[in-house]
């Protein structure tokens, strides 16, 4: 059973465009969670997601960022117009079902913006 | 809102010595969960150990135990037999059963000397 896969591991941007972060959650999984890690700093939570639907953005910025998971393939996390505080790693997390479960994360995404 | 505390931002332990990595928490849930996810130089986020808060037993996982202090809203992590793999920064966090998203403390990195 493949692990939670994020793609591309390392992204660099210029200020002013726009990054895609790709996540497939681990087979079987249908729950998605984004979390952003600051250089030096522990992961803190972005937004959950189902199949087709937010549940939970309360931890993501208002502005530039959005995130889907569509019926058919990987969840998205969209940054527009990136600026150089972005610069983090971003983990996708998931997890099965309902309950209180553990949650798998993915290797992270570097994003650097130059 | 919860709150993650970890006080130690860096420890370390000599080879096959014991180390304990100390973790408080805020919440006024009485339904959580508690985690100790490992982070090597990888970046890989790495579940070591969970403990269910209705649980009064504490977790043991091969060379990982907690001490669960549930009054007292704490939650250590104490490695027995140190080995130089487990040098990492070590992440405590906290899942409540209203909320899916995982609040992670600071981190402690952990350095293991031979």
């Amino acid at each position: 059973n493949a692990g939670v896969m994020q793609n591309p591991r390392h992204l660099v941007r210029r200020r002013g465009q726009e990054a895609r972060l790709r996540c497939s959650p681990m087979k079987g999984h249908s729950h998605v969670y984004w979390y952003r890690q600051l250089p030096e700093e522990g992961l803190k939570f972005m937004v959950y997601l189902q199949k087709e639907n937010i549940i939970d953005e309360s931890g993501m910025p208002k502005e530039r960022f959005s995130a889907e998971f569509p019926k058919e393939g990987p969840s998205i996390l969209r940054i527009q117009q990136v600026v150089r505080g972005d610069s983090a790693a971003y983990f996708c997390a998931s997890s099965p079902g309902q309950g209180p479960d553990e949650q798998y994360f993915g290797p992270g995404t570097r994003l650097t913006v130059t | 809102a919860q709150t993650v505390t970890q006080s130690q931002p860096e420890m370390s332990v000599q080879e096959a010595e014991t180390v304990t990595l100390s973790c408080t928490y805020d919440t006024s849930e009485s339904d959580y969960y508690l985690f100790w996810y490992k982070q090597p130089p990888s970046r890989q986020m790495i579940l070591v150990i969970r403990q269910e808060a209705y649980k009064q037993q504490n977790a043991t996982e091969n060379r990982f135990s907690v001490n669960f202090q549930k009054a007292a809203k704490s939650f250590s992590l104490k490695i027995s037999d140190s080995q130089l793999g487990d040098a990492a920064m070590y992440f405590c966090a906290f899942h409540s059963g209203s909320a899916r998203q995982l609040t992670f403390g600071s981190g402690t990195q952990l350095t293991v000397l031979p």
